[in-house]
C-alpha cells in the first residue's frame, strides 16, 4: 500500500511570504495529525483531525498556521505570513481508527521549511 | 503536564555489543509507550509498542524495550547492534485521547 506522502518535501521560503503544505495519509485512516521538529528539540503534536474534523488543536503555534482537512482525505497546512521560528521539519502521520493498527502512526518523509 | 524524556543526545556502541536507549515518561493514567526510529530522509517508522501485559515487549529488527511503572521508563534494548542500527530513536507515549507525545529523539551511532 502506499504510504504517508508529504510534499513539498523542501521549501525555503523569505519572511512574510506565505507556504501551504501537504500530506496524503494512507487511504482508510480516519486519523491524521500533523507536528513539527524543531533543529534538535521533540517532535511537538500541532493537531489531529479525525475524518474532515479537527479533533484536538491544541498545538498549533498561533493564528498563522490554518490546517484542513478537505472531505476527509488529504490535508493542508498553511503558515501566513511565514517567521524565522516557523523553520524545521513538518511531519505528517495518520491512523487508523480501530483494530490491529490502531494507536500506530505512520508518518510522511516531512517537509522541511525554511523561513529566511 | 505530559512529557517524554530521553536523556541521551547520542548513543555510541560499538558493533556487536548489546545497545541500550533510555526512555522516561511523566503521564497520567496507565500510558501505551511507542519507539520510532528514523533514518535519513526518511519519515519515522514504528519499531514497538506496550499498552498491556508483559513488561518486555519484542519489535522490529530485533529490538526489545522494559516496561517499567516504578520508574517510569520504557528504555529500548537490543543484545547485539549492527552497524545499520545507526540512526534516530524517538521514544512516545499516549494517554487517553489520540495524541502522541514524542521524546526529543536520541541518535544512536554504531561503530564498524
Amino acid at each position: 500500500e502506499a504510504g504517508v506522502t508529504q510534499f513539498p518535501s523542501h521549501s525555503v521560503i523569505e519572511k512574510g511570504q506565505t507556504v501551504t503544505l501537504r500530506c496524503d495519509p494512507i487511504s482508510g485512516h480516519d486519523n491524521l495529525y500533523w507536528y513539527r521538529r524543531v533543529m534538535g528539540k521533540e517532535i511537538k503534536f500541532l493537531l489531529h483531525f479525525v475524518k474532515e474534523s479537527k479533533q484536538d488543536e491544541s498545538g498549533m503555534p498561533n493564528n498563522r498556521f490554518l490546517a484542513e482537512r478537505t472531505g476527509g482525505t488529504y490535508s493542508t497546512l498553511k503558515v501566513q505570513p511565514a517567521e524565522l521560528e516557523d523553520s524545521g521539519v513538518y511531519f505528517c502521520a495518520s491512523g487508523q481508527q480501530g483494530g490491529a493498527g490502531a494507536n500506530v502512526l505512520t508518518f510522511g518523509a516531512g517537509s522541511r521549511l525554511t523561513v529566511l | 503536564a505530559q512529557s517524554v524524556a530521553q536523556p541521551e543526545d547520542q548513543v555510541n556502541v560499538a558493533e556487536g555489543n548489546p545497545l541500550t536507549v533510555k526512555c522516561t515518561y511523566s503521564v497520567s493514567g496507565n500510558p501505551y509507550l511507542f519507539w520510532y526510529v528514523q533514518y535519513p530522509n526518511r519519515g519515522l517508522q514504528f519499531l514497538l509498542k506496550y499498552i498491556t501485559g508483559d513488561n518486555l515487549v519484542k519489535g522490529s529488527y530485533g529490538f526489545e524495550a522494559e516496561f517499567n511503572k516504578s520508574q517510569t521508563s520504557f528504555h529500548l534494548k537490543k543484545p547485539s547492534a549492527l552497524v545499520s542500527d545507526s540512526a534516530l530513536y524517538f521514544c512516545a507515549v499516549r494517554t487517553g485521547g489520540f495524541k502522541t507525545i514524542f521524546g526529543a529523539g536520541t541518535r544512536l551511532f554504531v561503530k564498524a
